[in-house]
């Protein structure tokens, strides 16, 4: 298996742009959670899907903040329009079973 | 709401020492999990140990143990014989047993030295 897999890795955009950063899980995992890292804030909880259905968008920072689940291997976070404090390292990670939690590598963000 | 603390942002050991690295978590339900989590700095998150609360033994996997303390809600992460590939930020993170996220810390950096 190829673990979770993330896009890209690195994303540098403009002030205003739209951004997708897009997720595969790993195949069979009924759980998908989107997180962002900051030096400020550490890790968060953005929004998590079960079975492809939004469980929980408490995290979202603010409508700006979309996130999709269309089927059971892929998910996209969308940012319209990014701002310059979005920027931070975005992460996706998977979930089978009680505890088997499996991260993708990451997505460094850098809004200018 | 469910906290985890870890309250020692720097460490720095030397190769083949032992160090130990602190956490401490805030709970009312009684069934959960809790994990430790490396993060180098490649930044992916590597899961490095877990424990299931209703276990009486200690998590042990390979150079890495906790010391799990259910009344005082304490969950330390020991790691044995560091290595240089040992450097990295180490999160703590906390589950209950009904909810599906996980809840981290803010970390420590933790540097191995020669």
């Amino acid at each position: 298996d190829a673990g979770v897999i993330q896009s890209p890795r690195h994303e540098v955009t403009e002030m205003g742009q739209e951004v997708t950063l897009r997720c595969k899980p790993i195949s069979g995992h009924d759980y998908l959670f989107w997180y962002r890292q900051t030096m400020m804030r550490g890790l968060e909880l953005l929004i998590y899907f079960n079975n492809n259905v939004p469980i929980d968008d408490s995290g979202m920072p603010e409508d700006r903040f979309s996130a999709k689940m269309p089927n059971a291997s892929f998910s996209t976070l969308k940012i319209q329009p990014s701002e310059p404090r979005d920027s931070a390292v975005y992460f996706c990670a998977s979930r089978g079973g009680n505890y088997g939690y499996t991260f993708g590598s990451g997505t460094r963000l850098t809004v200018v | 709401a469910q906290t985890v603390t870890q309250s020692q942002p720097e460490m720095s050991v030397q190769e083949a020492e032992t160090v130990t690295l602190s956490c401490t978590y805030d709970t009312s339900e009684n069934n959960y999990y809790l994990f430790w989590y490396k993060q180098p700095p490649s930044r992916q998150m590597i899961l490095v140990i877990r424990q299931e609360a209703y276990k009486q033994q200690n998590a042990t996997e390979n150079r890495f143990s906790v010391n799990f303390q259910k009344a005082a809600k304490s969950f330390s992460l020991k790691i044995s014989d560091s290595q240089l590939g040992d450097t990295a930020m180490y999160f703590c993170a906390f589950k209950t047993g009904t909810a599906s996220k996980l809840t981290f810390g803010t970390g420590t950096r933790l540097q191995v030295t020669l």
